[in-house]
């Protein structure tokens, strides 16, 4: 069965530290994953990864991607309260339209 | 440019009653995909809808079932509401293609039942 597991599944952090959020998968015939922020409803798209080891990067926001391990990392460096949200992973597994969403990470930062 | 519209914002329904919720996919999007999130899970996948059929279905039961109007907009309908119903009800619109293309969330409906 295809699943993505996140983790963990909450953080606490203060301004300024730095966060790693991890995705794991299991999907048949992987094509990429993709990570979304979501702060109150909408999830806004952030990254769409499908080669193995090349780094996609938007401000103080990366992602990479281990196509043999299977998993996936976001990193976000100089927290700010702004990054407080719950960072969802998706993946499509081939032949099919939908997404397997991961539970999420629920990332909290204090000032 | 006008992204993923949704409506109504909320609504609260009682066990049986019947709830359509509307979608209004992103300018030039064909495809409309809807998920229900419960509270502290990842969305799930419900079913797809493009060129007015629906294309894939997830793990719901027939009570949840949709249209697509020749605009492009779409409708959920659920009928007999359970109280497990309760959830935040995600529309996604894309653009039709065998490779993947990115899906943009609307804001959501929250359906409470009681």
């Amino acid at each position: 069965e295809d699943k993505v597991v996140q983790s963990p599944l909450s953080l606490v952090v203060h301004e300024g530290d730095t966060v790693t959020l991890n995705c794991s998968y299991e999907v048949t015939n992987f094509r990429s994953l993709l990570w979304y922020k979501q702060e109150k409803k909408a999830p806004t798209f952030l990254f769409m990864l499908t080669s193995s080891g090349i780094e996609k990067k938007s401000g103080r926001l990366s992602s990479i991607l281990d196509k043999k391990e299977l998993f996936s990392i976001l990193n976000i460096t100089a927290t700010q309260t702004g990054d407080s949200a719950v960072y969802l992973c998706a993946v499509p597994p081939s032949g099919t339209y939908k997404y397997i969403f991961g539970t999420g990470t629920r990332l909290k930062v204090l000032a | 440019d006008a992204g993923v519209t949704q409506s109504p914002t909320h609504l609260i329904k009682t066990r049986g009653q019947q709830v359509t919720l509307r979608c209004s996919p992103k300018s030039g999007h064909d495809t409309v995909s809807w998920y229900q999130q419960a509270l502290g899970q990842g969305p799930q996948f419900i079913f797809q809808y493009y060129e007015e059929e629906e294309r894939q279905r997830g793990n719901f039961p027939d009570r949840f079932s949709g249209h697509q109007f020749p605009n492009y907009s779409s409708e959920l309908n659920v009928n007999a509401l359970l109280l497990g119903d309760s959830a935040l009800y995600l529309c996604a619109s894309s653009l039709y293609g065998d490779t993947i293309n990115e899906q943009f969330f609307g804001p959501g409906t929250r359906l409470t039942v009681l």
